[in-house]
Order: structure tokens, then sequence, then C-alpha cells
């Protein structure tokens, strides 16, 4: 069973760039059958989809956060990250990360505990 | 983006009830469905995937069906540890998307 955990600040400044690590404890990034995603929840709110990075390198976001997130993968870490930039209060949120296993019916079958980031000054 | 409309938000029911619970997608989507249960505090937990395959160590009385446009998820006998929030997802088109949720309460 995949394990994933997310780390970082749990504190961001509106205007500055959110930036998560989701470490890939049990498992590993460079699995071809695996996408690696972020998604996120709004405190009492439904999920969002944030993006994926593929351990190519290749990624999809949603256009919702126009253009200001970023998903990367560091294979030798056997990790991936997220950034968002220029955030503000709309931004808060618990940020998941999760394994989008691409076979059969395509599910998030792994996730992270969650991490809560608040945008306040 | 495909829109994923859930129904009811919410609910209230007792142990042992039948519960339904439907997901309406605005496109075709095939059976690129899955269902989420998400408890208080906890991340989501896959229930189902393909519109219809329960996952490993979800209990039977968990079931899903519908392909195309209309599923639905049905939780028969309902025990305590079944209320939650629900929620639907689907992998067919970028951007991925979610449904609403459904809460499903105690009576």
């Amino acid at each position: 069973q995949v394990q994933l955990q997310e780390s970082g600040p749990g504190l961001v400044k509106p205007s500055e760039t959110l930036s998560l690590t989701c470490t890939v404890a049990v498992g590993s990034v460079t699995n071809p059958t695996d996408y690696w995603c972020w998604v996120r929840q709004p405190p009492g709110k439904g999920l969002e989809w944030i993006g994926y990075v593929y351990h190519s390198g290749k990624t999809n976001y949603n256009p919702s956060l126009q253009s200001r997130a970023t998903i990367s993968a560091d294979t030798s870490r056997n990790q991936f990250s997220l950034k968002v930039t220029s955030v503000t209060a709309a931004d808060t949120a618990v940020y998941y990360c999760a394994r989008w296993y691409y076979v059969s019916g395509r599910p998030f079958d792994s996730w992270g505990q969650g991490m809560l980031v608040t945008v306040s000054s | 983006d495909i829109q994923l409309t859930q129904s009811p938000s919410s609910l209230s029911a007792s142990v042992g009830d039948r519960v339904t619970i439907t997901c309406r997608a605005s496109q075709n989507i095939i059976t690129y469905l899955n269902w989420y249960q998400q408890k208080p505090g906890k991340a989501p937990k896959v229930l189902m995937s393909a519109a219809s395959s329960l996952q490993g160590g979800v209990p039977s009385r968990f079931s899903g069906s519908g392909s195309g446009t209309d599923f639905s998820l049905i939780i028969s006998n309902l025990q305590p540890e079944d209320f939650a929030t629900y929620y639907c997802q689907q992998t067919y088109s970028i951007p991925l998307t979610f449904g609403g949720g459904t809460k499903v309460e105690i009576k």
C-alpha cells in the first residue's frame, strides 16, 4: 500500500508562494501506472483537484488556479511538490497529495493525511 | 469541464436503512466514475472505482451502478461507521472533478 506524507509551512502570507512537498514513503514516483496529484479542500467545503505530475515531468493543471500552480517530481528523493503563487485567503485549505492509479477505473487510491495551509498576514 | 451534480446534498438516515446517493455528469463519462467516503478530519477513502468495482476491504453493503451520465452509490443496511460525507469523482477527462458531496447524518 502506497503511503504519502505532506510537509511544508502551515501559514503563508497573502501574495506569497505556498510550497508543499509530498514524500512517497512506501511506493515509487517512477511507477509507470501512477500519476501524482494534489487536491485541496477549503474549510467546510468540497474537494478540488489542483493537478498532477508524472515521473517523466509531464504535468496537467486545473485551469481554476489560473496558472498559479506548479507541480514537480524529484525522483531521487521519491517526492513531488506543489507551488501556488500569489496566494490569497481563498487559497486557505487542507491540501492533500494523492496517487492517481491510472488503471481500470483510475481512482485516487492512496492519500496523504492532509495539511492545513492558512493564508493570513 | 465536466460538472458532477450529487443529490441529495445531505440526508438523515437510521442504522439499518438503505441509502441511495446519485451523481449526474454533464456529459458522457462512460464508467470513469469513482466514489469516496470522507470522515471529519480525515482524507477521503476510495470505496468504488469504475462505477461499480468495490475496492479491497470495503464492506459489501456498498454497491455502485451506472454508466454514461447517471450513477448511484447504494449503502444497504447502514452502519454507525457509515455516517460521513460521500463524493463522486470523474476521471474521464481533465480537469478531474468531484461532485459537491452528500453528507449522511444520523436521524
